[in-house]
Formats: C-alpha cells, sequence, structure tokens
C-alpha cells in the first residue's frame, strides 16, 4: 500500500540553524500539506501546497518558513533560522481530493531544537 | 480558538465492549469530518470519514454518526480490541477552495483493557 514517508525521523539542530525537513507524498496525489504537534498539544496546520504554490497557510507560517517541491517527488519544509518553539513532530501528508478529502499522514519528523 | 474540541482526554474501556469517542464543533462551514488513530511516534492514520449531507458511516467495527444541529459527531468502535488503544483524533475541512486543511481536536486517548 502507497505511504507518504518521512525524513529524517527525527533532527537536533541549534537555535538559529536552518533545517530542511523531507517529505515523498504519495504519488499520484496532488495536494501536499504540512502540520506540526507541540508535544501534548493538537495537531496545528502549517501549510497547504498545490500546482506547485502555496494554497493557504496559517499564521505560524512566517517569514522563517518556507517549502518546495524541488522534482516530482519530494516536498519540503525549510526553516530557515530555527527557535526554540519550533521543537514538534512534524508531519507531512497528501490527498488526490478526487471524490474524497482524506489526507495521509506521514510517520513524522521529530525537530528538536537547542 | 477551539473549532473542533474532545471533551473527554481519556477513556477506559473493556475489551469486547463498545468505544465512544465524542467530537464537538462549532464552525458551520466544516462539511466533511475525519477521524484518525494514532500511535506514539507515528503519524496520524486514518480511519473513516463522513460528509455533512450523510449522519452515519460504517466500515467494519467503526461507525460515525453526525448530528448537524448539535454539531456533534461521534466515533464508535465496536466491539473494541486491545489494539484498539490509541490516541484518536477528530478532524474537520471547511469548504474554502482547493487543498482545504484540517483542523484538529485535542485528542482521546483510548485504552482497551482485558
Amino acid at each position: 500500500e502507497p505511504e507518504v514517508t518521512q525524513t529524517p525521523s527525527h533532527q537536533v539542530t541549534q537555535m538559529g540553524q536552518e533545517v530542511i525537513l523531507r517529505c515523498v507524498p504519495i504519488s499520484n496525489h496532488l495536494y501536499f500539506y504540512w502540520y506540526r504537534q507541540i508535544l501534548g498539544q493538537k495537531v496545528e496546520f502549517l501549510v497547504s501546497f498545490y500546482n506547485n504554490e502555496i494554497s493557504e497557510k496559517s499564521e505560524i507560517f512566517d517569514d522563517q518558513f518556507s517549502v518546495e517541491r524541488p522534482d516530482g517527488s519530494n516536498f519540503t519544509l525549510k526553516i530557515r533560522s530555527t527557535k526554540l518553539e519550533d521543537s514538534a513532530m512534524y508531519f507531512c501528508a497528501s490527498t488526490t481530493y478526487r471524490g474524497s478529502y482524506e489526507q495521509y499522514f506521514g510517520p513524522g519528523t521529530r525537530l528538536t531544537v537547542t | 480558538d477551539q473549532q473542533v474540541k474532545q471533551n473527554s482526554p481519556s477513556l477506559s474501556v473493556q475489551e469486547g465492549r463498545i468505544s465512544i469517542l465524542n467530537c464537538d464543533y462549532t464552525n458551520s462551514m466544516f462539511d466533511y469530518f475525519l477521524w484518525y488513530k494514532k500511535y506514539p511516534a507515528e503519524g496520524p492514520t486514518f480511519l473513516i470519514s463522513i460528509s455533512s449531507i450523510k449522519d452515519k458511516n460504517e466500515d467494519g467495527r467503526f461507525t460515525v454518526f453526525l448530528n448537524k444541529s448539535a454539531k456533534h459527531l461521534s466515533l464508535h468502535i465496536g466491539p473494541s480490541q486491545p489494539g484498539d488503544s490509541a490516541v484518536y483524533f477528530c478532524a474537520a475541512r471547511a469548504n474554502t477552495g482547493t487543498a482545504s486543511k484540517l483542523t484538529f481536536g485535542t485528542g482521546t486517548r483510548l485504552q482497551v483493557t482485558l
């Protein structure tokens, strides 16, 4: 069964450093998302991406964040200058939006900012 | 702004009984609702969904009921099995255009006891 994959599974970085989180969505999906979950809190939407551009972004997704689909398979989230409060699980999701709205999530990347 | 609420942080049910997880929402623009199951250190796994034009959807042991007038939905798992022990998230989608985001509740931790 096709699945969303994410790398790395765990990333430790120092405050102020840049990180890139990578995702490979399900191959025939057209819509891509990033969500995050701070420990003990709910899953929060960050950004959605379709047709090579951002469709919607939350207020969390400020100028320090960017997304890119550099080729036909990868979808990346970049945080330019990490802060302590960026520590969270980051989930990539994708969907086809053909008759259903289920989003399929990857296993997540745990980002720890020290 | 808690548009999706799961008021029970935890629930314990005996194996073989029916588990009932509840979810309330406030946004009248939500038109599609989903339940996800999540194990620690994994991504949310899609379980079952329901459109706002329906009041019930069934898939094996999982049944979701929607009461639009009360802005309430529930997930019934029956009979419950120990492997069902996980955190369950209710999520909702508003038809705001392509690539609409999901808004999640805070989750209910279900423990199925022997």
